[in-house]
């Protein structure tokens, strides 16, 4: 079956430290990869995407992330967490070609940034 | 650019009522848009895709003559939940995408959190 994993339900991380929230994906196919995050009682917002090109994928707030093809994973990252980096993370995938473009969702990490 | 919003933010109602929750995208035109559950301290599942002018695409396990979802044009779409009940409690979100090919990113709404009592 095609899904995604976040093998880590919360991740805690001193503030300035660097951060890495996981994602693995077991998809057939080239997938779109994406990063969302969601602030508590907030919808989702979008962090960034990988499509083609160059591995390493730069997005909103600092974040970037690494697709990689041989491990099928595409872990978040920042150098420096900040405090209100606190947040809820997902990962999710979309499948191509699919009539509906769906995207399959990874769990969720928590990202925890303690001052 | 690529804003959604929802209203209402959060409704409470009785049981038996019906609900209809707003999804508009503000700046851009939404060929697609989809309605997402969540549950506390879970990921989205997907509900339904609906595509304007015609018939959403419902996901299996979702009733659709209780969620019914109506794309009416490039920016609107609507979902009304159908006598509600004490278990159709949860957080809905929508999104929006502007075309129809696979690269393009999903943009959410804040989500409505609805509580029938």
């Amino acid at each position: 079956a095609q899904s995604v994993a976040q093998p880590e339900d919360q991740v805690n991380v001193a503030e300035g430290n660097p951060l890495t929230v996981k994602c693995t994906y077991s998809v057939s196919g080239n997938p779109y990869l994406f990063w969302y995050v969601q602030y508590p009682n907030r919808g989702l917002q979008f962090l960034l995407k990988y499509i083609t090109g160059d591995n390493l994928v730069k997005g909103s707030y600092g974040f970037e992330a690494e697709f990689n093809k041989s491990q099928t994973s595409f872990h978040l990252k920042k150098p420096s967490a900040l405090v209100s980096d606190s947040a809820l993370y997902f990962c999710a995938v979309r499948l191509t070609p699919r009539s509906n473009y769906q995207l399959i969702w990874g769990a969720g990490t928590k990202l925890i940034i303690k001052p | 650019g690529a804003v959604v919003s929802q209203h209402p933010s959060w409704v409470i109602c009785k049981s038996g009522t019906s609900v209809k929750i707003e999804c508009r995208s503000l700046d851009f035109q939404a060929t697609t848009m989809f309605w997402y559950r969540q549950f506390p301290k879970q990921s989205l599942m997907l509900m339904a895709t609906s595509n304007e002018g015609s018939k959403a695409t419902y996901e299996q396990g979702v009733e659709k003559d209780k969620f019914l979802i109506n794309h009416a044009s490039l920016t609107l779409s609507t979902l009304t939940v159908t006598s509600a009940h004490p278990e159709d409690s949860s957080f809905y979100i929508c999104s929006a995408s502007s075309g129809a090919t696979s690269t393009d990113t999903q943009y959410f709404g804040p989500g409505t959190r609805l509580t029938v009592l």
